[in-house]
């Protein structure tokens, strides 16, 4: 059983278009969070959330969105999808948002903007 | 500020010998620091983190890495590597709620 996944793995698209990132654990953890990494693979915190709670949002554009219907899932939803958009975006997960707590990381999905 | 620097973004080493990647970090509260590695296409898998304790960490598939507080290093090391070790890794440093991650360094290993 995958820990966390993330649907798609590849998403491509074009310049304008609104498109969503589904992200599931399934370890039973309170916090999970999505990362951005570029094409130098410099990775990035986007947002964090703690019990479907917005706890950190990194300065990140108003057109990315993410959504927690419940603990277990954190979807990311962006609109209006520009070409510096394109990077492997990385949801992860773990059992609270301390600093101590190892995050569990799912496979990436892949975003290019055309 | 909490940051992590990653000297070497890229180490190309043989097989079977051994390697060093090394990464500083910077933080002016309790650290607890991590690395992780990245195999081609694939997420983050966690090799090793020191939290508390002992200075030398041992992880999975041969690594350790030793906490220098002196030096504020987090060094990762293999005593004799393999191809299969190829891979980003990275190193990183937490806050509450996120991971201030250094820049990556790409392991090559060579036949």
């Amino acid at each position: 059983d995958t820990a966390v996944s993330q649907t798609p793995k590849y998403l491509v698209t074009q310049m304008g278009n609104d498109k969503s990132i589904k992200c599931e654990q399934n370890l039973g953890h309170d916090t999970m969070y999505w990362y951005k990494q570029d094409s130098k693979k410099f990775l990035k915190i986007m947002f964090s959330y703690n019990n479907k709670e917005l706890i950190i949002n990194e300065t990140v554009p108003n057109r990315f969105s993410p959504k927690s219907p419940d603990k277990a899932h954190l979807n990311l939803h962006i609109n209006s999808l520009e070409l510096g958009d394109s990077a492997v975006y990385f949801c992860a997960s773990s059992q609270e948002g301390e600093a101590y707590n190892e995050q569990f990381f799912g496979p990436g999905t892949r975003l290019t903007v055309l | 500020a909490q940051s992590v620097t990653q000297l070497d973004s890229q180490v190309p080493v043989f097989e079977e010998a051994p390697v060093e990647l090394r990464c500083n970090y910077s933080s002016s509260v309790s650290v607890y620091l991590f690395w992780y590695v990245q195999y081609p296409n694939q997420g983050l898998q966690l090799l090793l983190k020191y939290l508390s304790g002992s200075t030398l960490v041992k992880g999975i598939n041969g690594f350790e890495a030793e906490f220098n507080k002196s030096q504020t290093s987090f060094h990762l090391r293999k005593p004799s590597v393999h191809i299969s070790d190829t891979a980003e890794y990275f190193c990183a440093v937490t806050g509450t709620y996120k991971y201030i991650f250094g820049t990556g360094t790409r392991l090559k290993v060579l036949a």
